[in-house]
């Protein structure tokens, strides 16, 4: 298994509607956990941490799962605008906790 | 404040040749790390540092070199370019350990025929 694992997509959704992908990780120590979004051929950048209560902002919500070892992260009401790559990434942990685990990324499609 | 600053954004190398991918950044961050990106994958961690004059390996080290001379510069050395380091390059950097934000440079688009 994969240290962290998502699904390539892409998802094709209209806009407006409701949008859920998950990430599953292997390591079951990990503390901390991140949402990056990609634009194509940019850098990443930051969308959201996950702490073990959730976190929420504005139509974004992400989630833990730490008894089946996933983050789901769930857009409401979504805009052409959020048409991107959604990464995933956890902390190596352990003796390599400088490390981030990034996974290959979900692509989102938003069609008018 | 510029941020993370990657240099140069396109290079196109023969085989065999060297350079320097150069990366800095202005806000005074500790943690600094040079990541590969390729269809398909997730970003992989080919060498990182916590502070000037430390460095340490990442994932994929293997035909790269770095130093940390200044707490602002973090450049990245292929010693003889092979055609399977054709890649995405992105610098990044946060204040102090990965787990906090992660700032990225615009990338480098290389190219090694």
């Amino acid at each position: 298994r994969k240290e962290v694992e998502q699904d390539p997509g892409p998802f094709n959704v209209p806009e407006g509607a409701t949008v859920a992908f998950n990430c599953t990780y292997s390591n079951s120590a990990s503390q901390s956990f991140f949402w990056y979004r990609q634009d194509c051929r940019k850098e990443p950048k930051l969308l959201m941490s996950v702490y073990s209560s959730g976190n929420e902002d504005g139509r974004f919500t992400a989630q833990l799962n730490r008894a089946s070892q996933y983050i789901s992260l769930l857009i409401r009401d979504s805009k052409l605008s959020d048409s991107a790559t959604y990464l995933c990434v956890i902390p190596r942990g352990g003796d390599s906790n400088y490390q981030l685990i990034w996974g290959a990324g979900t692509k989102l499609i938003i069609k008018p | 404040n510029a941020g993370v600053t990657q240099t140069p954004k396109f290079q196109v190398l023969k085989t065999g040749q060297s350079m320097t991918l150069q990366c800095a950044q202005d806000m005074n961050h500790e943690y600094m790390s040079w990541y590969r990106q390729d269809p398909g994958m997730g970003l992989r961690l080919i060498h990182y540092s916590v502070g000037a004059g430390i460095t340490d390996q990442g994932e994929v080290p293997n035909g790269y070199n770095v130093s940390r001379s200044t707490t602002e510069d973090f450049p990245l050395r292929l010693l003889s370019a092979a055609p399977s380091q054709t890649s995405v390059y992105f610098c990044a950097s946060s204040y102090s350990l990965p787990g906090e934000t992660q700032y990225f440079g615009p990338g480098t688009r290389l190219l090694v025929l």
